[in-house]
């Protein structure tokens, strides 16, 4: 099956740096890629969409320039979390698009942040 | 914005039992819809899917089922396991999947040995 490679699984900054999330489809090109958000104990709210070459479309409220997204390529999207501050320790996840089975929709395996 | 305090719903099985979880949906529009579990610090994993033009969907030990008509979604699982202890979230889509996913509230399923 497709996998989507997401790195790193956890990473924990002071308050005030930024860290970079990278989401690579591994063995399918990947026309878009979603950027979810999920606090404890609940479900994964969207925070936006990237498609390859094009600038990311942010969801109601998700700040565009402390979420940073490039989708530089068929296979990559990373996420930078600028100046983080603990409220932002959450758990991030990617999912890709086969651009060649686009009703399928492949998860990484997501990165805890945590703030300090 | 971000719900302080809520809680899962949880659904406790015996090892053997069958489960069943439940979804509603909102939208009519969607057209497509996905089970996934998620283990804990783990992204989605997909179980099954249904397409709106089909109200019942088998897999291995897994079973979909869809009520367009007041917007529910089931999933039913066989012979619960331990090893099917998770949090289970319904999915669904529009337009042929060029959306983004949106996801149900999720609900947690434990299975007592």
């Amino acid at each position: 099956g497709a996998v989507v490679s997401q790195h790193p699984s956890w990473v924990i900054c002071k308050s005030g740096t930024s860290v970079k999330i990278e989401c690579r489809s591994l063995d399918f090109q990947a026309t878009t890629m979603f950027w979810y958000r999920q606090f404890p104990k609940q479900s994964l709210m969207l925070m936006a969409t990237s498609n390859e070459g094009s600038k990311a479309t942010y969801e109601q409220g998700v700040e565009k320039d402390k979420f940073l997204i490039n989708h530089a390529s068929l296979t990559l999207s990373t996420l930078t979390v600028t100046s983080a501050h603990p409220e932002d320790s959450s758990f991030y996840i990617c999912s890709a698009r086969d651009r060649d089975r686009p009703e399928k929709l492949f998860f990484g395996s997501g990165t805890q942040l945590s703030v300090l | 914005g971000e719900s302080v305090g809520l809680h899962l719903p949880t659904l406790s099985v015996q090892e053997g039992d069958n489960s069943i979880i439940n979804c509603a949906y909102s939208n009519s529009a969607s057209d497509y819809f996905i089970w996934y579990k998620q283990e804990s610090g783990k992204g989605p994993q997909f179980i099954i899917d249904i397409r709106s033009n089909m109200d019942k969907r088998q897999g291995q030990r897994v079973t979909v089922l869809l009520n367009k008509t007041v917007k529910h979604l089931s999933l039913q699982i066989a012979a619960t396991q331990p090893g099917d202890s998770a949090v289970y979230f319904c999915a669904e889509n529009r337009s042929a999947g060029r959306r983004a996913l949106t996801f149900g509230s999720g609900t947690r399923l434990q299975v007592q040995p």
